[in-house]
């Protein structure tokens, strides 16, 4: 079935440092790609999404760009900042006959230092 | 537009007995999804329903979970005879239909079974 890998953390950063959560996957058809994030005490929040390949997506100076050669949705940003500190998801839709369920990995707890 | 909704946004009980949540979604959003999510997991899906009509159920959705939305606008969980295994995170998202793969996620619902 549809399945999705991130990095393990925690992952503890100082700040300005750049930031790089790996997120692999594996579906059928093409999904689409997200990242959400849940800051403390938060529900989740979408951060950005690709929805086909070579497609970047981007807010808040975070991006990830769907490489469907490597099935790969990696989260970057260049220049961390404290309030960036957050547990960090990868997310797929499958969108088989219309947008479903979400299928998200483990999550990357993410702390940056001042 | 008012976001998602969710109430109570903590529930403690005692093992045994029933609870309901209850999820209002955003506005003429037609598609309300359900996800559980246990501590340093990421959310997994439990059903989810376009319009009143629920389309599917996970198989972690044993006989004690039932959930409906009977006019198509909010929607309720409820667990009957509740397993301190239970305890988790309950999320409800919308989505404006079956074409929108963006899910907007409520603050949740945190279940403690003693």
């Amino acid at each position: 079935g549809d399945s999705v890998t991130q990095m393990e953390g925690p992952v503890t950063l100082s700040e300005e440092a750049f930031l790089t959560i790996n997120c692999t996957y594996t579906a059928t058809g093409y999904p689409s790609l997200f990242w959400y994030v849940q800051y403390p005490g938060e529900g989740l929040q979408l951060l950005l999404k690709a929805t086909k390949a070579d497609d970047k997506g981007s807010n808040k100076g975070f991006e990830a760009t769907y490489r469907k050669e490597t099935t790969s949705f990696h989260l970057e940003k260049g220049s961390v900042q404290v309030s960036d500190s957050a547990v960090y998801f990868c997310a797929l839709s499958p969108l088989i006959q219309g947008a479903q369920k979400l299928v998200f990995g483990q999550g990357t707890r993410l702390t940056i230092n001042p | 537009d008012t976001g998602v909704s969710q109430n109570p946004r903590h529930k403690i009980t005692k093992r045994g007995q029933n609870v309901t949540f209850r999820c209002d979604p955003i506005s003429e959003h037609n598609r309300l999804y359900w996800y559980r999510q246990t501590l340093g997991q990421g959310p997994e899906f439990l059903t989810y329903f376009q319009n009143e009509a629920q389309l599917e159920k996970s198989r972690l959705l044993s006989d004690r979970f039932s959930a409906e939305r009977p006019k198509g606008s909010f929607s309720t969980l409820e667990i009957q005879r509740t397993e301190q295994g239970d305890s988790a995170m309950y999320l409800c998202a919308s989505s404006f239909d079956r074409f929108s793969d963006t899910q907007y996620f409520g603050p949740g619902t945190r279940l403690t079974v003693l």
